[in-house]
């Protein structure tokens, strides 16, 4: 079965300042998504970010971006000049390519931000 | 184009009730998921559903817990003879095709058992 950890329970950064959230999956699986997730304190969970296991290319938002090492199966999240409202829960997900279709969280990590 | 649409926002029953949670799929989208979310925790999957069919129900309780997603209204979760271990957030996903593509979240449902 597919696990995603996440092991950093909690973060802080300075505001402006960059911060990786880090993130390591297993899968027997060659296709795949991974997404990471941003859940607020209002709990609506919002996407951030995604990526596709055949892309080589790290997928890139704005000021969000991944590290996809699909040999280490690892996905991290960088968060570049970070802003108050980037303060919220943080959640990497796999979902499998084909066949079997749930989402799979970590369990998450807290991110602060310091004024 | 509303989103995923969940209610009640919060729901509050006594022990042995039932609690009926319900979630509106986006326009076009014909799956739906059920995550249930323990405070501090990550959301943990419960039961994936396309119309009228259950798909996986892997993460479900064989007990006391039911979903459905009838042809025609919401998918509902049903939790019949609730108890303190139910209170929790209970999130509906749904996206449009299997596998590639992200699920949508709604607001989710904050049950509490008291």
């Amino acid at each position: 079965a597919q696990t995603v950890t996440q092991s950093q329970p909690e973060m802080s950064v300075q505001e402006a300042e960059t911060v990786t959230l880090s993130c390591t999956y297993d899968t027997s699986e060659s296709d795949y998504y991974l997404f990471w997730y941003k859940q607020p304190p209002s709990r609506q969970m919002i996407l951030v970010i995604r990526q596709e296991a055949y892309k080589q290319q790290n997928a890139t938002e704005n000021r969000f971006s991944v590290n996809f090492q699909k040999a280490a199966k690892s996905f991290s999240l960088k968060i570049s000049d970070s802003q108050l409202g980037d303060a919220a829960m943080y959640f990497c997900a796999y979902r499998s390519g084909g066949g079997d279709d749930k989402i799979i969280f970590g369990k998450g990590t807290r991110l602060h931000i310091l004024p | 184009n509303a989103g995923v649409m969940q209610n009640p926002r919060h729901l509050v029953r006594r022990r042995g009730q039932e609690a009926r949670l319900r979630c509106s799929p986006m326009k076009g989208h014909s799956h739906v998921y059920w995550y249930r979310q323990l405070p501090e925790e990550g959301l943990k999957f419960m039961v994936y559903l396309q119309k009228e069919n259950i798909i996986d129900e892997s993460g479900m309780p064989k007990e006391r817990f039911s979903a459905e997603f009838p042809k025609e209204g919401p998918s509902i979760l049903r939790i019949q003879q609730v108890v303190r271990g139910d209170s929790a957030a209970y999130f509906c996903a749904s996206s449009q095709i299997r596998g590639n593509t992200e699920a949508f979240f709604g607001q989710g449902t904050r049950l509490t058992v008291v």
